[in-house]
């Protein structure tokens, strides 16, 4: 079973501040999900990265997979308190990318105060 | 295109008792997983059926808890007899029969057991 690590677990800032939060693993990932969960509700996905070094940009929000595939990382910039949430890095254990079931990390619980 | 439904959204138990939990997935999805999440931890993998089969249930508990997701009607979880550490929210997703096998969440039941 592939092992995600989520840090840090619990970040709080002010709006208008950026933050980073990360997802390691000791395995190599075929890919990596990133979701953001809001009280109450389900996972809402944000992102797939596939490819190795692969940066993607969704409005204020940066991912960035490791060249190795080893690792992600998530970046908001300038943080408002509509990104306050849970995010949740997700990967499908083993080596091929069907369907199939999804292993997640803890989660970063990341409260953003006007 | 109505989201994947689930009900209810809360449920009491007593000790002892049964608890069912429904999912309705997306249409045109026929995949369903099902999720557990205990307090501030991520999401735990329980099961994987497409209609009438189980494909992979290597996270249910071996004792008290079935699902299926018969020819008709909505994908159900049954738990039998519930103890105080069911006490969680489950999450049920969906996904089409395509390569991407995207997973959409419900918004979850959360299940008190008093």
């Amino acid at each position: 079973t592939q092992l995600l690590e989520q840090s840090p677990q619990f970040l709080s800032i002010q709006e208008g501040e950026n933050l980073t939060v990360y997802c390691n693993s000791s395995s190599v990932f075929s890919s990596l999900q990133w979701y953001r969960q809001e009280p109450g509700e389900g996972p809402v996905l944000l992102v797939t990265v596939v490819t190795g070094g692969e940066v993607k940009k969704l409005k204020r929000l940066t991912f960035q997979f490791g060249d190795a595939r080893k690792d992600s990382s998530l970046h908001i910039t300038a943080a408002q308190p509509g990104d306050t949430g849970l995010y949740l890095c997700a990967c499908r254990p083993g080596t091929t990318d069907s369907w199939g079931k999804l292993q997640f990390g803890a989660g970063t619980q990341v409260v953003v105060t006007p | 295109n109505a989201g994947v439904m689930q009900n209810p959204r809360h449920l009491v138990r007593r000790r002892g008792q049964e608890a069912r939990l429904r999912c309705s997935p997306m249409k045109g999805h026929s995949h369903v997983y099902w999720y557990r999440q205990l307090p501030e931890e991520g999401l735990k993998f329980m099961v994987y059926l497409q209609k009438e089969n189980i494909i992979d249930e290597s996270g249910m508990p071996k004792e008290r808890f079935s699902a299926e997701f018969p020819k008709e009607g909505p994908s159900i979880l049954r738990i039998q007899q519930v103890v105080r550490g069911d006490s969680a929210a489950y999450f049920c997703a969906s996904s089409p029969p395509t390569q991407t096998g995207q997973q959409f969440f419900g918004p979850g039941t959360r299940l008190t057991v008093l």
